[in-house]
């Protein structure tokens, strides 16, 4: 079974710009879940999709930040225009019901120059 | 609100010596309890986890937990660890009931050295 894929696992862009993360759940998954670990603090949640449904993103900082994930397969969290905050790793997770563990990704490192 | 802390951000030890990771949570609710391990260059993998019963869970590679309810905490112990076990370690809840989004603690590097 392959696991959560995420891509690209290193991204370096400039302020301002504009850039799109992608997360590949597990087949058969319909919980999606993105997170994001800032530097030296802890992981914090984003948002939550049950198939191609937001459930919950309270998580989200702001409106800066769009995730779509159309066809209830892959997600994609674009961050348009980017800001020095914005840099850590985004991690994407899927399950197969809330109850059920979470599988993550390996992460994607987004650095903001 | 509910809240993780992990309250050693490093734990040094030495390789067949036993180690405890600590973490506590607090919540208004029942929670499930998680820990998570992140190998250097890995993403973040289920280590254990309590959802009901038995409040001791163990590993497959030889961790423990214990809940325990009134103290709020969820510790992770391993009697003698490996150079291997070298990878940093994050304690999670999430809230009985809900969509299971998860709130971590700040994560904890456990370094086994020879």
């Amino acid at each position: 079974e392959a696991g959560v894929t995420q891509f690209p696992s290193h991204s370096v862009i400039e302020k301002g710009q504009t850039v799109t993360l992608r997360c590949d759940p597990i087949s058969g998954h319909d919980n999606l879940y993105w997170y994001r670990r800032v530097m030296g603090k802890e992981i914090k949640f984003l948002l939550h999709f049950v198939k191609e449904s937001k459930q919950d993103e309270s998580g989200m900082p702001n409106n800066r930040f769009l995730a779509e994930r159309t066809g209830g397969t892959y997600s994609t969290l674009k961050v348009q225009p980017a800001e020095l905050e914005d840099s850590g790793v985004y991690f994407c997770a899927s399950s197969q019901s809330p109850l059920q563990p979470q599988h993550f990704g390996d992460g994607t490192r987004l650095s903001i120059l | 609100a509910q809240s993780v802390t992990q309250l050693d951000s490093q734990v040094p030890v030495f390789e067949e010596a036993p180690v405890e990771l600590r973490c506590n949570y607090s919540s208004s609710v029942s929670v499930y309890l998680f820990w998570y391990v992140q190998y250097p260059n890995q993403g973040l993998q289920l280590l254990l986890k309590y959802l009901s019963g038995s409040t001791l869970v163990e590993s497959i590679n030889g961790f423990e937990a214990e809940f325990n309810k009134s103290q709020t905490s969820f510790h992770l112990r391993k009697p003698s660890v490996h150079i291997s076990d070298t990878a940093e370690y994050f304690c999670a809840v999430s809230e009985v009931g809900s969509q299971g989004n998860l709130i971590f603690g700040k994560g904890t590097k456990l370094s086994v050295k020879p």
